[in-house]
């Protein structure tokens, strides 16, 4: 089935080690999203692609970086984890334009030792 | 800002009609979705309401009302699976901005 996935589901990491978070889609959907989720707190908008143009929330922290290789593939990386990032993580698609959904992956859930 | 406010949590009996609110205050949107999610998974999409009005999707409704900033999300002979948290989202500038989610619990 076509789907958003993303590796891994569990992710731990020490204070301060880098550490990448990991998004495919098979879906072909030109924009993709990578948000913040916090326990009981509504999903947070860290940044998000269409096609190769990037675009960076305004308090997304410098931390926090991502790429897109290609169209399926798109990572998340956190340079220095503090134990504030602790969180799920989530990567959605979508194609362009208004009215369309986002498909939302099962997320990686950090935790930060 | 767009001031999206949810009810933290309600609870609701097995085979009832449960209506959760969300007003909103933003100067333009394009649309108003709903999503579902169950603990520890992603959201999963429920409605999308452009238009004001109701929006019928089986045992869920999603009702919009622009001009007084309001939608709501009816759902239908409750069940147990039902209980998860809902989340109402704008639909702004080609993204989505979520609303604190509202925390059902449906009860036997």
């Amino acid at each position: 089935d076509a789907m958003v996935i993303q590796n891994p589901r569990y992710q731990v990491t020490q204070f301060g080690k880098p550490v990448t978070l990991s998004c495919s889609q098979t879906l072909n959907h030109n924009v993709m999203y990578w948000y913040q989720q916090k326990s009981s707190q509504a999903p947070k908008l860290l940044f998000h692609y269409y096609d190769k143009d990037f675009n960076n929330e305004a308090d997304t922290p410098d931390n926090f970086q991502s790429r897109r290789p290609n169209t399926s593939f798109c990572f998340l990386d956190i340079r220095s984890p503090g134990l504030g990032d602790a969180a799920m993580y989530l990567c959605a698609t979508s194609r362009t334009g208004g009215g369309y959904e986002q498909y939302f992956g099962p997320g990686t859930r950090l935790t930060v030792t | 800002g767009q001031n999206i406010d949810q009810p933290t949590e309600m609870t609701a009996t097995e085979g009832a009609i449960v209506q959760i609110n969300c007003t909103y205050q933003t100067s333009g949107f394009n649309g108003l979705f709903w999503y579902q999610q169950h603990a520890g998974e992603a959201p999963t999409f429920l409605s999308y309401n452009v238009l004001d009005g109701l929006e019928e999707k089986g045992r869920f409704s999603s009702f919009l009302s622009r001009s007084k900033g309001y939608s709501y999300l009816l759902l239908k002979e409750l069940q147990m699976k039902d209980s998860a948290s809902y989340l109402c989202a704008l639909h702004q500038g080609g993204k989505l901005i979520f609303g604190q989610g509202t925390e059902l619990s449906v009860k036997p």
